[in-house]
Order: structure tokens, then C-alpha cells, then sequence
């Protein structure tokens, strides 16, 4: 999806298991975000980052970290996972003069 | 928090029809209303998108509607098609479209019967 790809797709976990699902923009867009889907809730957002090093919380970033080393990757880790963050999480990078964003595939995480 | 109100959930449409979705928000300072279109395993992709300094913007079937006052805008898809068929998220945020943050509704599944 336009230079931005999710890693991996799909992922079953353990609770209690850390997990790290990343995202790379091949864009050199300064502006990533971390959302998750859930039935009846929409997009909520977890953690953005506007720069290398720079990342704030969304609404929803308890039990959730973040890192941004490099331009093009931003990666969120669950440190200890559990079973209500079993969801599909989706990526996004600003997108550019029409505005708005650009969404990965999402990866789909189950937390058994 | 619900700052992005979306309705109905769900809507099924015959083919030929007009889709009505709306949306209500609460904060005054956001400036920026995009609509995006999510099919099943995919990501939802940007669909088209509004600034409250205008009361309409159209894009082929596609229609926004603003309305300031009421702190609510729609989403119109006219001659509704099968292909339409996917959830469709109203956001909106504050400041640069670019950078700003969005706040999305929580979703609307629409089915467009043949």
C-alpha cells in the first residue's frame, strides 16, 4: 500500500509474551501512527511519532512502548501481552498534499 | 472520550441507491474531516475529505456535507453500487492535515444489495 508495510500479518501470541510488530515507510514521511480496530470502537490511536526519536501517546497507549530509530521504521512493542489487546493493528504515515493518511494492511494479533 | 459520533453501524442499501452516513463531533477546534473506505483485509484508504470554510465537496458519487453550526457532517454516496460495499470511518483532527491527529467514528458497515 503505497510504500508502507506491516510486519508480520498475522501473529498468535501467550499472554504474558512480548510481542513487536513493525511498520516501514519507504515515503521518508516525518509523521507515523500506530492505531488499533476494534468491533464498535473504530480507529483508536496508540502512539505517533513526528520524527526520529519523537514519539507522544494516543488515547489508548497503556501496556503499549514505541521506538523510531530511523525514518522509515516505527515499531510498537506490547511488553507484556494480554488478551484484550487481541486486535488488528494498522500503521499510518501522513499523506502528503491531499492530506489525511496512509494505512498499511494491518496485522491481525490474537493473545491466547 | 467519544469525541467522533458515527451512525447508523450499519446500512443496507438496494443498487441505485443514495447511502447516508453521518457523523457529529464535539470539539469546535477541529479543522480537518476526512471519510475513509475500509474493505475486508485491507486498510482504510483515504476517500475524500473536508474544511469547514465550505458547506459541500463532491467527488463523483461521492458527497460531503458540513455543517458548522451543528457540528456534524455526512457522507452521501449516490447510485449506490455492490462495489461500494465496505465500512466506511469518518475521522477528524486539529491543525495540519498532515500532521494532525485523527480521531475516528467507530464505523459504519455498508452492504449494497444488487
Amino acid at each position: 500500500d503505497a510504500g508502507i508495510t506491516q510486519s508480520p500479518r498475522h501473529k498468535v501470541t501467550e499472554t504474558g509474551t512480548p510481542v513487536t510488530l513493525r511498520c516501514h515507510q519507504t515515503e521518508n514521511h516525518r509523521y507515523m501512527y500506530w492505531y488499533r480496530q476494534d468491533p464498535g470502537h473504530g480507529l483508536r490511536l496508540i502512539h505517533y511519532s513526528y520524527g526520529v526519536k519523537d514519539t507522544d501517546k494516543g488515547e489508548v497507549s497503556d501496556g503499549y512502548s514505541v521506538s523510531r530509530s530511523k525514518t522509515e521504521d516505527f515499531l510498537l512493542t506490547l511488553e507484556s501481552a494480554t488478551s484484550s489487546q487481541t486486535s488488528v493493528y494498522f500503521c499510518a504515515i501522513s499523506a502528503g498534499d491531499r492530506g489525511g493518511y496512509t494505512f498499511g494492511s494491518g496485522t491481525r494479533l490474537t493473545v491466547v | 472520550q467519544q469525541q467522533v459520533k458515527q451512525s447508523p453501524q450499519s446500512l443496507i442499501v438496494q443498487k441505485g441507491g443514495i447511502s447516508i452516513i453521518n457523523c457529529a463531533y464535539e470539539n469546535t477546534a477541529f479543522d480537518y474531516f476526512p471519510w475513509y473506505q475500509q474493505f475486508p483485509g485491507k486498510g482504510p484508504a483515504l476517500l475524500i475529505a473536508i474544511r469547514p470554510d465550505v458547506s459541500e465537496k463532491k467527488e463523483g458519487r461521492f458527497t460531503i456535507s458540513f455543517n458548522k453550526s451543528a457540528k456534524q457532517f455526512s457522507l452521501h454516496i449516490m447510485d449506490s453500487q455492490p462495489g461500494d460495499s465496505a465500512t466506511y470511518f469518518c475521522a477528524a483532527s486539529i491543525g495540519s492535515s498532515n500532521t494532525g491527529k485523527l480521531i475516528f467514528g467507530q464505523g459504519t458497515t455498508l452492504q449494497v444489495k444488487p
